[in-house]
């Protein structure tokens, strides 16, 4: 079965770093694009960036350059999405997704990873 | 980079009912890039559409995509009880190489 496994949920201080992880598994991992996506509570979906395990190749939503950074470990078939200094308005649902590389669209999700920071 | 708008916001309609949700993007998109997803409260995402009209893996028929250029459409054929959720539209454009999402349709029991 395909399935992209994220890391539990966080909760955190303002300032303070974190790296979550989407772990995939049932098909080659370095042969599809992993995205991440944003929701804030209540509202829509956000394109993060996205990176393809194969080389690392990695592009950014400009509204997230310089504000998160994107990385995979093939040889754990694992991405990570990480920030060096969380801020309250990082609070979000964050969701990574298997993105298919001739069509563009999301085939497979995570269920999500809740982050949470507060004072 | 391009802007996708969605209409309406919210569709109230009975099960059994028709529904047609609109994607509108501030440039033309290439119909190959367009794809819709489902979201229900609590859950990922879930594609429905790619290729602006292809239905994804296990998709009921009742879900349809068409459009080209700028004017996407996701047509529910007869809603189903289990068809009340939010929509989302998504392009992937090349120049600069990224994804746009939609605001969302959100389709509530009238």
């Amino acid at each position: 079965e395909v399935q992209l496994v994220q890391s539990g949920a966080e909760v955190k201080k303002p300032g303070e770093s974190l790296k979550i992880s989407c772990k995939g598994s049932g098909y080659s991992f370095t042969s599809y694009w992993i995205g991440w996506v944003r929701q804030m509570p209540g509202k829509g979906l956000e394109w993060m960036g996205i990176i393809y395990p194969g080389d690392s190749d990695t592009r950014y939503s400009p509204s997230f350059q310089g504000q998160v950074t994107i990385s995979a470990d093939k040889s754990i078939s694992t991405a990570y999405l990480q920030w060096s200094s969380l801020k309250a308005s990082d609070t979000a649902m964050y969701y990574c997704a298997r993105m298919e590389g001739y069509y563009y669209y999301m085939d497979v999700w995570g269920k999500g990873t809740t982050v949470t920071v507060s004072s | 980079e391009i802007v996708l708008t969605q209409s309406p916001g919210t569709l109230s309609l009975s099960p059994g009912e028709r529904a047609t949700l609109s994607c509108r993007a501030s440039q033309s998109v290439s119909s190959s890039y367009l794809a819709w997803y489902q979201q229900k409260p609590g859950q990922a995402p879930r594609l429905l559409i790619y290729g602006a009209s292809s239905r994804a893996t296990g998709i009921p028929d009742r879900f349809s995509g068409s459009g080209s250029g700028t004017d996407f459409t996701l047509t529910i054929s007869r809603l189903e009880p289990e068809d009340f959720a939010v929509y989302y539209c998504q392009q992937y454009g090349s120049s600069p190489p990224g994804l746009t999402f939609g605001g969302g349709t959100k389709v509530e029991i009238k």
